[in-house]
C-alpha cells in the first residue's frame, strides 16, 4: 500500500521561506513529484526527484531522502502569486505509470 | 498554442443523464490520463492510455467509460450520472508512460450533478 502525509496549510509573509514536508510509505518507491495548483486552476508540474539530494529550479527547490522516506519543497522569496495548493505525488514500481497524490498543502502568503 | 485542452469547462446536468467530456493534447505525448478531484481537492487517477491502449483502470464504476480514438485525444463518457459524480475532472498527458512523474494537465471540467 501507499500513504502520503503533508501539512494541510502553511501561512507565511511575502519574502519569507516556506518548507513543505512530505513523508511517504510506498512499496517499490520510484520517485517524488511536486505540483502547484492555484484555486480554480489546473495542477502544474514543478519538480521531480528520483535520487537523494536537492533539485533547484529558480525560487523553488525540492529535496528527497529515500532512506528517510521523506521529501520537501522549498519556496524561497515568497511572492503573493505563490499562494496556492502544493501536492506531493509518488510513483512506485509496483504501480508503474501511476502517480498517487497527497492531500495537498495550502500555502497562504500574506503581505 | 494550448497544450492540453478540455471541453466543456463547466457541465451542469441532472441525475440519470449521460454526458461526455473531451480532451485533446498537442504536445505529441504518448500517454494520457483522467483524474477526478473532489471537493477536498483530493486528486485521484481514474484511467490512463498509452498510444490508444488502456494501461491503468482504477476502481471506478463502470458507468465511466474512456475512449481514445488516437493518441492525441482521450474522451470520458459517464452514464447514469449520480450526485457523487460532482467533481472537477482533469485530463493530463505525459511524454510516455515512463515519464508519468511529469504530467501536463488540462484546465479541468467542473461537473455538477443536480
Amino acid at each position: 500500500g501507499q500513504s502520503l502525509e503533508q501539512p494541510s496549510e502553511v501561512t507565511a509573509v511575502e519574502g519569507a521561506i516556506v518548507q513543505i514536508n512530505c513523508t511517504y510509505q510506498t512499496s517499490g518507491f520510484y520517485g517524488l513529484s511536486w505540483y502547484q495548483q492555484h484555486d480554480g486552476g489546473a495542477p502544474t508540474f514543478l519538480s521531480y526527484n528520483a535520487l537523494d539530494g536537492l533539485e533547484e529550479t529558480g525560487r523553488f527547490s525540492s529535496f528527497l531522502s529515500r532512506s528517510d522516506s521523506y521529501g520537501y519543497l522549498l519556496l524561497q522569496e515568497l511572492q503573493m502569486k505563490d499562494s496556492a495548493s502544493y501536492f506531493c505525488a509518488v510513483g512506485a514500481m509496483d504501480s508503474w505509470g501511476k502517480l498517487q497524490f497527497g492531500a495537498g498543502t495550502q500555502v497562504v502568503v500574506t503581505p | 498554442d494550448t497544450a492540453v485542452s478540455q471541453t466543456p469547462k463547466y457541465l451542469v446536468t441532472q441525475m440519470g443523464n449521460d454526458k461526455s467530456i473531451k480532451c485533446e493534447q498537442n504536445l505529441g505525448h504518448d500517454t494520457m490520463y483522467w483524474y477526478k478531484q473532489d471537493s477536498k481537492k483530493f486528486l485521484k487517477i481514474m484511467f490512463s492510455y498509452n498510444n490508444k491502449e488502456l494501461i491503468i483502470n482504477e476502481t471506478v464504476p463502470n458507468r465511466f467509460s474512456p475512449k481514445s480514438p488516437d493518441k492525441a485525444h482521450l474522451n470520458l463518457h459517464i452514464n447514469s450520472l449520480e450526485l457523487g459524480d460532482s467533481a472537477v475532472y482533469f485530463c493530463a498527458s505525459s511524454l510516455s508512460s515512463g515519464n508519468f512523474y511529469e504530467q501536463y494537465f488540462g484546465p479541468g471540467t467542473r461537473l455538477t450533478v443536480t
